[in-house]
């Protein structure tokens, strides 16, 4: 079975761009989350979506927001990217108990 | 989501058995302990998690106290590849399963040759 899927794995934009980037699931998972991670930070909840509804939500700014298709496949958005939205950003989806993270999508602001 | 306190980093001999401790001394009846780990830039992976009784799977053993304050993850024949930051975690699992796991800062085990 194919583990999840991010594209893409690097980005580069300068600030107040917008950047989308997108998750694949493992097949027949539902459910997908997202995180980011950052030296200071740490790894930090972002939201989580389920059957195309936004089910629970971090502490981000409204500039952070995503959404999910009905085939499960999701995406996250950032608007008016700032330096500090520099992170590597992981998505991980699940059935049950156990989370299935990708290898994460590392963007870089200029 | 209960807090954790975990040492910030550990060394173990390859071959020998690494035993990370995790505190989580207000962990609520509901919350399940999990640990995930993280090889160097790559997504985390999960390990094992437990509510109450001790868990085995193919990779470790999750041994929880009797009054859930704490726990140890045993790996219990450690490899080079087994050097990464692991984390403890303590979420709650509502209808809908474990929504989001709450990471701290970890434990960075390095196996020693």
């Amino acid at each position: 079975k194919a583990g999840v899927t991010q594209t893409p794995r690097y980005l580069i934009k300068t600030r107040g761009q917008q950047v989308t980037l997108s998750c694949s699931p493992i097949s027949g998972h539902r459910s997908v989350s997202w995180y980011q991670q950052t030296p200071g930070q740490g790894l930090q909840f972002l939201f989580e979506y389920f059957s195309e509804t936004q089910r629970n939500k971090g502490n981000f700014p409204g500039r952070f927001s995503g959404r999910q298709f009905s085939n499960s496949r999701s995406e996250m958005n950032v608007s008016t990217l700032e330096l500090g939205d520099s992170a590597l950003y992981l998505c991980a989806s699940r059935t049950g108990a156990e989370q299935f993270f990708g290898p994460g999508t590392r963007l870089t602001v200029l | 989501d209960a807090k954790t306190t975990q040492p910030p980093s550990m060394d173990c001999a390859e071959g020998r058995a690494a035993n990370l401790p995790c505190n989580h001394s207000t962990i609520s009846g509901n919350e399940y302990v999990y640990w995930y780990r993280q090889i160097h830039s790559q997504g985390p992976q999960y390990i094992i998690h437990g509510l109450k009784n001790n868990e085995t799977n193919e990779m470790a053993s999750l041994i929880i106290t009797e009054d859930r304050k704490s726990s140890t993850l045993i790996l219990p024949h450690a490899t080079l590849r087994d050097t990464a930051v692991y984390y403890c975690i303590v979420s709650r699992v509502s209808n809908f399963g474990n929504e989001k796991l709450t990471f701290g800062t970890g434990t960075r085990l390095t196996i020693i040759p």
